[in-house]
């Protein structure tokens, strides 16, 4: 089976301006969890689509958003871009929402914002 | 407050020597516990997950963890570590926090390894 991808790998914005990533999961995965990390706040948890449901949410302003599609592939949007947004953005797939089911991470689109 | 420490940011190790990676962990209840694995440029590998029954715990590459709740500690271990594993190590917690589930991650270890 093909890995979690993302896209795009690299991306440069410059402040104000908005962003989407995309995530394809794993052929038969259901559940699509997201992260940002950064040198300084590290590994952070943003949410979790299951179903084209937000299950879960972490602590991040309303700026970060996402969907998800029949098919399971998701989106993640930046409105408003800070400079305090260049990270790493991680998408990890299971096949369903329970805790007991290993997450597989794509590689990252690493934004910077300008 | 919920949280998961990490308190080695940076362990270097001779190739062929143990290793231990130091986890702790403020949680109430009863957490999920798990160990990945981040070499550079690359997303995480998931080493192992501890959810309930044995303390003792087998990941892959070799590793192992053992949770100890009188401690909150969940340190991850080697016997014998290979060049190929240095990496930047990551503790993290499921735990419920405002009626939903979200990951809690450690700050990371980086290993470095010599020869």
């Amino acid at each position: 089976k093909a890995g979690v991808t993302q896209t795009p790998r690299y991306l440069i914005k410059t402040r104000g301006q908005q962003v989407t990533l995309s995530c394809s999961p794993i052929s038969g995965h259901r559940s699509v969890s997201w992260y940002q990390q950064t040198p300084g706040q590290g590994l952070q948890f943003l949410f979790e689509y299951f179903s084209e449901t937000q299950r879960n949410k972490g602590n991040f302003p309303g700026r970060f958003s996402g969907r998800q599609f029949s098919n399971s592939r998701s989106e993640m949007n930046v409105s408003t871009l800070e400079l305090g947004d260049s990270a790493l953005y991680l998408c990890a797939s299971s096949s369903d929402s329970r805790p007991q089911e290993t997450q597989y991470f794509g590689p990252g689109t690493r934004l910077l914002v300008l | 407050a919920q949280s998961v420490t990490q308190p080695d940011i940076h362990i270097t190790v001779s190739e062929g020597a143990s290793l231990e990676l130091r986890c702790n962990y403020s949680y109430g209840a009863t957490p999920y516990l798990f160990w990945y694995v981040q070499s550079p440029g690359q997303g995480l590998q998931l080493l192992l997950k501890y959810f309930s029954g044995d303390t003792l715990v087998q990941g892959i590459k070799g590793f192992e963890a053992e949770f100890k709740r009188s401690q909150s500690s969940f340190n991850l271990r080697k016997p014998s570590v290979h060049w190929s594993d240095a990496a930047e190590y990551f503790c993290a917690v499921l735990m419920n926090s405002g009626g939903y589930q979200k990951v809690t991650f450690g700050t990371g270890t980086k290993l470095q390894v010599i020869p």
